[in-house]
């Protein structure tokens, strides 16, 4: 009940294209959604987050899409450029716990073909 | 500049020795939690901290320790007892309330 399942394990997208990455949480308690972006030998750094109210946050280039009843969420790249070439996590979490922690996904290493 | 901070950046460890890693932040955040990750695995949770002088395990605790005598530091040690230490490891930080995580640069440890 406490995991997050993320697919692919790996991406590989042309200069341009749009980038998808999914993934798939159990536990209906969980109220906060982040990805996080990670470049080599660094710590990841958030890049956007949804809450459950919401079926869509848009920040730029970069979207999550939401579906509750799914119990799934996404992150769509437009216009991948070779700069987003990372490993992006998602994470869920279950806001005003005091017991909270988050629950990362496995990650996926994007490349982005010039 | 208010962040988290890791030391060292690299290091590294022989057979049976127990070394210590540093994690300040000042954030002035509650929460604090120690992840290790390794090619392929993502990241998993050592232990967490919600508040001084308290700390949970987390899914892979063994053969790893800590202590949290203040809101602004959590060094972890990884101890003989851990058969498989080389690995990236980060810090992160989090308001209690507020589960946004913030992230250090990382400790590689390389057993040698």
């Amino acid at each position: 009940q406490q995991q997050v399942k993320q697919s692919p394990q790996s991406l590989i997208v042309q200069k341009g294209g749009i980038s998808i990455i999914n993934c798939a949480y159990e536990n209906t308690a969980f109220d906060y959604f982040p990805w996080y972006q990670q470049f080599p030998g660094k710590g990841p750094a958030l890049l956007i987050a949804i809450r459950p109210d919401v079926s869509e946050k848009k920040e730029g280039r970069f979207t999550i899409s939401f579906n509750k009843s799914a119990k799934q969420f996404s992150l769509h790249i437009m216009d991948s450029q070779p700069g987003d070439s990372a490993t992006y996590f998602c994470a869920a979490s279950k806001r005003y716990s005091s017991a909270s922690k988050i629950i990362f996904g496995s990650g996926t290493r994007l490349s982005i073909r010039p | 500049d208010g962040g988290i901070t890791q030391s060292p950046k690299y290091l590294f460890r022989k057979e049976g020795q127990n070394v210590t890693l540093s994690c300040e932040q000042n954030l002035n955040h509650d929460a604090m939690y120690w992840y290790r990750q390794d090619p392929g695995q993502g990241l998993r949770l050592i232990y967490y901290s919600q508040i001084v002088n308290d700390f949970q395990k987390g899914d892979i605790a063994e053969g790893y320790s800590v202590s949290r005598e203040k809101k602004e530091s959590f060094p972890l040690t990884v101890t003989s007892a851990q058969k498989n230490p080389t690995a990236f490891y980060l810090c992160a930080s989090s308001m209690r309330r507020d589960t946004e995580a913030f992230f250090g640069q990382g400790t590689r440890l390389t057993v040698v």
